[in-house]
């Protein structure tokens, strides 16, 4: 079975600290990984996505996400937060053809 | 400009009355999906499409029908909506399933309250 799982459903942080959402995924063999953004009311968007071709991704926006094997881990960070940053956060695996989400990571950013 | 729209955006309906949510891309990808979003479950696959007259069911089918008769078009129907099938829901395409084109773009959402 696959499956996602974010292992904090909120997280708080000052601006211009730096962020950690961390996931951890199960899958028999090596799956594509996502990070998307929600912003409140709106649609998702594409923050980064894992290829196999470098374990340490960079997305838009200053976000990043290291690959590792050998702990089933995708986490996202990113060095200094932003006001803008606050969104819902979501990891998602694909294994085959379906698409698996986490439940989220709501981010808080405090002025 | 590249998009996935959905229609109505949001809809008030009462048990048992047959609704029709559409979905439209115009980018020619090849997959198709919905997903229905709750207050901490995340986004679960209801259904996708691999390409025309191809469907399967995702992890939450059931009281949902899907079709794909254009590559276009991948309308979700319920076909006797209940109270449990409000939420938010949201469709998605990509150019394939395959690593190589497996980014999904989403549409706006369509909020959907069931009576």
């Amino acid at each position: 079975a696959q499956s996602v799982t974010q292992l904090d459903s909120h997280v708080s942080v000052s601006e211009g600290t730096p962020v950690l959402l961390r996931c951890n995924y199960s899958s028999s063999y090596s799956p594509s990984l996502f990070w998307y953004v929600q912003h409140p009311n709106k649609g998702l968007q594409l923050l980064l996505k894992y290829t196999s071709a470098a374990t340490l991704v960079k997305g838009i926006n200053g976000f990043e996400a290291e690959f590792k094997k050998s702990e089933t881990s995708f986490h996202l960070t990113k060095p200094s937060a932003h006001m803008s940053d606050a969104a819902e956060y979501f990891c998602v695996v694909r294994t085959g053809n379906q698409f698996y989400f986490g439940t989220g990571t709501s981010l808080t950013v405090i002025p | 400009e590249a998009q996935v729209t959905q229609n109505p955006r949001y809809l008030i309906t009462v048990t048992g009355k047959k609704l029709t949510v559409t979905c439209s891309q115009n980018m020619n990808h090849e997959y198709m999906s919905w997903y229905r979003q709750d207050p901490g479950l995340g986004l679960r696959q209801i259904y996708y499409s691999m390409n025309v007259e191809v469907t399967d069911k995702g992890d939450v089918p059931e009281g949902y029908k899907v079709s794909r008769k254009e590559k276009r078009n991948f309308p979700l129907i319920l076909e006797s909506p209940s109270p449990n099938q409000t939420s938010l829901y949201f469709c998605a395409s990509s150019v394939s399933s395959g690593r190589s084109g497996d980014t999904q773009y989403f549409g706006p959402g369509t909020r959907l309250t069931v009576l």
